[in-house]
């Protein structure tokens, strides 16, 4: 079983709307952390929030925030007021305890177009 | 924040040779470094993992023989793609980490990839 799923592979937003990136995951650990990731045209991996399984508290990071909904198992990308310059590939990846320190498994991506 | 690089960032070479990249971590010393690879519009999928003196652990289905990694300080990790072939071309991508570098989660530091192109 994917231990990170999600299911859109694209996704339109309208310029200034908001948009929601899903994610699930799957993991028999207590303790893990869920990321989000952005990855534009030129390759480069950009860090944009995080969310600690411990934490009471949906991470917030200026426009981005994480709708972690533990016993659902999703911890989806909420974008507000989006911007042209939001439209990249957006990765959600997850951190298990049990895992190798510090090790981060993808999923398989969700490429958002924001429309002028 | 911590800042990784990766040399070269493009490279395009002949069937049979070996390429090497070059994965430094420029401000801080990373304890780990992991090595990625990236089809187009595909996930990262994680080939490696080095920690600083010792022999890096690699995932399975990738073949050690054919992708050398060696990190041989704490600032500089170098992945060797030996006697490439066409199916080797791909975005290949490195990240460093440390306890002691970024806050909680952003604990895995990206270079910006190399992109092979083996003809």
């Amino acid at each position: 079983a994917q231990k990170i799923t999600q299911t859109q592979p694209g996704m339109f937003v309208q310029e200034k709307e908001a948009v929601t990136l899903d994610c699930t995951y799957d993991t028999s650990d207590q303790s893990y952390g869920l990321f989000w990731y952005k990855q534009p045209s030129s390759g480069e991996m950009i860090f944009l929030i995080y969310q600690g399984s411990y934490d009471e508290q949906n991470a917030t990071e200026g426009r981005y925030s994480l709708n972690f909904q533990k016993a659902r198992k999703s911890a989806n990308l909420v974008i507000s007021a989006s911007q042209l310059g939001d439209s990249a590939m957006y990765f959600c990846a997850m951190r298990e305890v049990s895992g190798s320190a510090r090790q981060l498994t993808f999923g398989s991506g969700t490429q958002l177009t924001v429309l002028p | 924040g911590a800042v990784v690089s990766q040399h070269p960032s493009r490279v395009i070479c002949k069937s049979g040779t070996s390429v090497k990249i070059e994965c430094r971590s420029l401000d801080f010393q990373a304890t780990t470094m992991f090595w990625y690879r990236q089809f187009p519009k595909q996930s990262l999928m994680l080939m490696a993992t080095s920690n600083e003196g010792s022999k890096a652990t690699y995932e399975q289905g990738v073949e050690k023989d054919k992708f050398l990694i060696n990190h041989a300080s704490l600032t500089l990790s170098t992945l060797t793609v030996t006697s490439a072939h066409p199916e080797d071309s791909s975005f290949y991508i490195c990240s460093a980490s440390s306890p002691l570098a970024g806050g909680p989660g952003n604990e895995q530091f990206f270079g910006p990839g190399t992109r092979l192109t083996v003809l």
